[in-house]
């Protein structure tokens, strides 16, 4: 059972449109982090969000965390070519040292 | 400054050999983390250090991987014997304790066992 369950799996979309890609769980972290891998390369922290309901802005991309702290979202608005890659959301549980990844959403954005 | 360093990038090898990766963390971060990643099971860990001491390495598949960390600047991660399924990117990751456990990764090694 995934933990974290990230939708879509994969998304195709031409440049300059806008999309909002999901993470899911049923359980409560203390924080949830968003990361961005492009291929051949390791993950690369994008944001981290800690407070229910928090929303950070990182240019283009909106990140969400959810009241319950159970989700969050991340909305690119306008996507270029560079923002092709894995999104990666990642939840810290209280208590634990430890990051629980989602599967990831593939993005890949067509000039 | 530099990053996580792994090595190697590639590594190509035939079922029932002994594999060693390594990873060198980011100077002055205190944990250490090893994952693998794969198309259908996505990055999972498989153990972390602290302090060059392991915490959890409930994530290790079997007997037949092991991880030392002997200084703080150098870890390892061995398979032996290696098999097919073991083929996968293997990440290693370091932080800084701190209010959140933000992770740098390194570029990763991409095993493959025939």
């Amino acid at each position: 059972t995934q933990l974290l369950e990230q939708s879509p799996q994969f998304l195709s979309i031409q440049e300059g449109e806008n999309l909002t890609v999901y993470c899911n769980s049923s359980s409560v972290f203390s924080s949830l982090q968003w990361y961005r891998q492009e291929p051949g390369e390791g993950p690369v922290l994008l944001v981290t969000v800690v407070t229910g309901g928090e929303v950070k802005k990182l240019k283009r991309l909106t990140f969400q965390f959810g009241d319950a702290r159970k989700d969050s979202s991340l909305h690119i608005t306008a996507a270029q070519p560079g923002d092709t890659g894995l999104y990666l959301c990642a939840g810290e549980r209280a208590g634990s040292y430890q990051l629980t990844f989602g599967k990831g959403t593939k993005l890949s954005v067509i000039p | 400054d530099a990053g996580v360093i792994q090595s190697p990038r590639h590594e190509v090898t035939e079922m029932g050999q002994e594999v060693t990766l390594r990873c060198k963390p980011i100077s002055g971060h205190d944990y250490l983390f090893w994952y693998r990643q794969t198309m259908m099971r996505g990055l999972e860990l498989l153990i972390y250090f602290n302090n060059n001491v392991p915490i959890d390495d409930s994530g290790m598949p079997e007997d037949r991987f092991s991880a030392k960390m002997p200084n703080a600047s150098f870890s390892t991660l061995k398979i032996q014997p290696s098999e097919p399924r073991d083929s996968a990117v293997y990440f290693c990751a370091s932080s800084l304790r701190g209010l959140y456990n933000e992770q740098f990764f390194g570029p990763g090694t991409r095993l493959t066992v025939l």
